[in-house]
């Protein structure tokens, strides 16, 4: 059982958004920056977004990043066949003193 | 070019032990928080440990399943992190990745900017 809750799929047609949510509490998401990590079919993960919101070199603005209180979202626009892969949200649990991942979200483009 | 290229997994008894390396390059090694994250096979990821900067203070933190039986060291010398995995269990299984934190000297080691490509452990008799 993960620390952090996300659901385990999400689908949506080419073209159109879709949102992924990361719900934790106040030991981690509400009070530690939220990181969200793509990790496309047979590859290592990536960095995708940073410190709640912010996008590293390369990652299209396509893809952003918000936390509100204890959960997180990161909101996909413009989805393309390649966008298609498992999404992390992750964070530092300050009660664990432990890094922490969501069970992972998988995409699928239609 | 930043670069972590993991080594040394192998299929392993349960009970014994394993000894990971992260060669690195590309970066002032020294400078850096150091991570180990593993990946169960279909499974999701999960933190193992991670070593601070030599610039913050160099201690290691461990995931409570690892704690008492897998180490993080250094040799700063050659850029390398090492994990030393002891009393292997079954579900230690996974890929085991090598992580940079972003930050320079950094108290924690998210977010995990760059990473290697992996190397598989298998715990099975």
């Amino acid at each position: 059982q993960s620390v952090l809750t996300q659901p385990p799929s999400v689908s949506a047609a080419p073209g159109q958004k879709v949102t992924i949510s990361c719900s934790g509490s106040s030991s981690n998401i509400g009070n530690n920056w939220v990181t969200w990590y793509q990790q496309l079919p047979g590859t290592a993960p990536k960095l995708l977004i940073y410190d709640n919101n912010k996008r590293p070199s390369g990652v299209p603005v396509r893809f952003s990043g918000s936390r509100s209180g204890t959960s997180a979202t990161l909101v996909i626009a413009g989805l393309q066949t390649g966008d298609e892969a498992d999404y992390y949200c992750g964070t530092w649990d300050s009660s664990l003193n432990a890094g922490v991942f969501g069970g992972g979200t998988e995409l699928t483009v239609l | 070019e930043v670069q972590l290229v993991e080594s040394g997994g192998n299929l392993v008894q349960p009970g014994r032990s394993l000894r990971l390396s992260c060669t690195t390059s590309g970066f002032s090694f020294g400078d850096y928080p150091m991570s180990w994250v593993r990946q169960a096979p279909g499974k999701g990821l999960e933190w193992v440990g991670f070593v601070r900067s030599k610039g913050y203070d160099g201690t290691m933190e461990y995931a409570a399943s690892v704690k008492g039986r897998f180490t993080i060291s250094t040799d700063d010398s050659n850029s390398i992190v090492y994990l030393q995995m002891n009393r292997l269990k079954t579900e230690d299984t996974a890929m085991y990745y090598c992580t940079r934190g972003l930050y320079i000297g950094g108290y924690y080691p998210i977010p995990f900017d760059f990473w290697g490509r992996g190397t598989l452990v298998t715990v099975s008799s």
